[in-house]
């Protein structure tokens, strides 16, 4: 496995703001996950970071509410634009190695949005 | 639509006894199955997974098992004990192998 973090492991802002959320992991890895999860749900998958080009997102979710940057094979952020209270909820990044379905994943960041 | 369906939503056993979550899912292409554990504040943990070309896979107290005709998979979970107790995951990749779908999660707690 992966040792994966994030930052902030949490914050409470203010509607219309946005937040920008980090993801390192401790080696090289291809594949780069953001994934939402609601209080009580399951994981949902917002995009997939690609390295070098755009993320590929999911349906339901856009890049001008969710920007994603991955600058290189260790490292992507996640921006949650122009915040609602529906927002709050855990973001979490996970990671794969090539040629591998396994993924894991990162601490999460837990946001409140007020 | 592409899902997967996760049964139990909750279950409650005693310690000892043994516990297990269904899930079906809708694409006869997937080929990986990952289980994963969510203990209350924490990241989700990859307890154990299967491929589709065995039928079923042990490490321990848990095992997976896979109907591949039938596409559903099931985590079995013996001699429970109260540090078992947290929310499990199933999940398969649907249309995309790169991707993972997760089943709704099953809330399982194990009493004394």
């Amino acid at each position: 496995s992966a040792v994966i973090s994030q930052k902030p492991s949490r914050d409470i802002c203010q509607r219309g703001t946005s937040l920008t959320i980090q993801c390192q992991v401790d080696s090289q890895v291809t594949m780069m996950f953001w994934y939402r999860q609601q209080p009580g749900q399951s994981l949902t998958l917002i995009a997939t970071a690609n390295q070098g080009s755009e993320a590929t997102y999911e349906s339901g979710f856009v890049i001008d509410k969710f920007p994603i940057s991955r600058p290189n094979l260790t490292f992507s952020t996640l921006t949650v634009s122009n915040m609602s209270p529906e927002d709050s909820s855990i973001y979490l990044c996970s990671v794969a190695r090539q040629n591998q379905e396994t993924q894991y994943f990162g601490p999460g960041t837990r946001l409140l949005v007020l | 639509g592409e899902n997967v369906e996760q049964h139990p939503s909750t279950l409650s056993v005693q310690e000892g006894d043994s516990a297990v979550i269904k899930c079906t899912y809708s694409d006869s292409a997937s080929n990986y199955f990952p289980w994963y554990k969510q203990e209350l504040g924490k990241r989700p943990q990859l307890i154990i997974d299967i491929r589709s070309n065995v039928g079923e896979k042990k490490d321990q107290r848990i095992a997976v098992t896979l109907n591949k005709t039938a596409k559903h998979f099931s985590l079995h979970i013996t001699e429970t004990q109260p540090e078992d107790s947290a929310v499990y995951f199933c999940a398969a990749p649907l249309r995309d192998a790169s991707k993972l779908t997760f089943g709704t999660g099953t809330r399982l707690q194990v009493t004394l």
